[in-house]
């Protein structure tokens, strides 16, 4: 049983436009999110992370949404570049400790 | 800062032999580490959670003694797989934690192994 989902398993995308990538989950109890992102023979590196207790967390061109009551997350990259192009892992955190992560959307942004 | 070294990056072996993995914490202190394993186009799934001075901690469904950890200084943890056969041929990756940075630090990743087994 799944309980960090990412449903599509590949988005493309132009180059300047925004993309949106989605991560839904079943468990209540977790208390933070957490978006990697992942280049071939690289482990991931982290991207951008938000609390339970937010709904909104903003970094440069990566903005997190938080929607608790729907259990779903989407990590917004504005404008998009080519180089953004990996696989993104959405993960999720519970009990403060090890985190649970979904299958990846991979992203290809086109110039 | 906050970097995760982990070596070999990858293992071609024969069925049998027992390979051991490295994970160390190259600029920081971590009492915890985790051990992750991917197959292919499947999520990160963590296998078991190491601790400084103590013993690992499984998560159902891994045999703990097909899956050796130590975790024997605040920088390094191994993971031996003992005995490998093909279906243990996977991307195993490694995550630790800042330990002086509590709270909601993430976990910094190594860049994986991959593991072949003939």
């Amino acid at each position: 049983d799944q309980q960090v989902k990412q449903n599509s398993p590949s988005l493309s995308v132009q180059e300047g436009r925004i993309s949106i990538l989605n991560c839904d989950y079943t468990n209540s109890m977790f208390d933070y999110f957490l978006w990697y992102k992942k280049y071939p023979a690289e482990g991931p590196t982290f991207l951008i992370s938000i609390s339970s207790i937010k709904d909104k967390n903003e970094d440069g061109r990566f903005t997190v949404f938080l929607n608790k009551s729907a259990k779903h997350l989407s990590l917004h990259i504005v404008p998009s570049q080519p180089g953004d192009s990996a696989v993104y892992f959405c993960a999720a955190r519970l009990g403060g400790t090890a985190l649970i992560f979904g299958k990846g959307t991979t992203l290809s942004v086109s110039s | 800062g906050a970097v995760v070294s982990q070596h070999p990056s990858r293992v071609i072996c024969k069925s049998g032999t027992s390979v051991k993995i490295e994970c160390r914490s190259l600029d920081f202190q971590a009492t915890t580490m985790f051990w992750y394993r991917q197959f292919p186009k499947q999520s990160l799934m963590l296998m078991a959670t190491s601790n400084e001075g103590s013993k690992a901690t499984y998560e159902q469904g891994v045999e703990k003694d097909k899956f050796l950890i130590n975790h024997a200084s605040l920088t390094l943890s191994t993971l031996t797989v003992t005995s490998a056969h093909p279906e243990d041929s996977s991307f195993y990756i490694c995550s630790a934690r800042d330990r002086e940075k509590g709270g909601n630090q993430p976990q910094h990743f190594g860049d994986g192994t991959r593991l072949s087994i003939l």
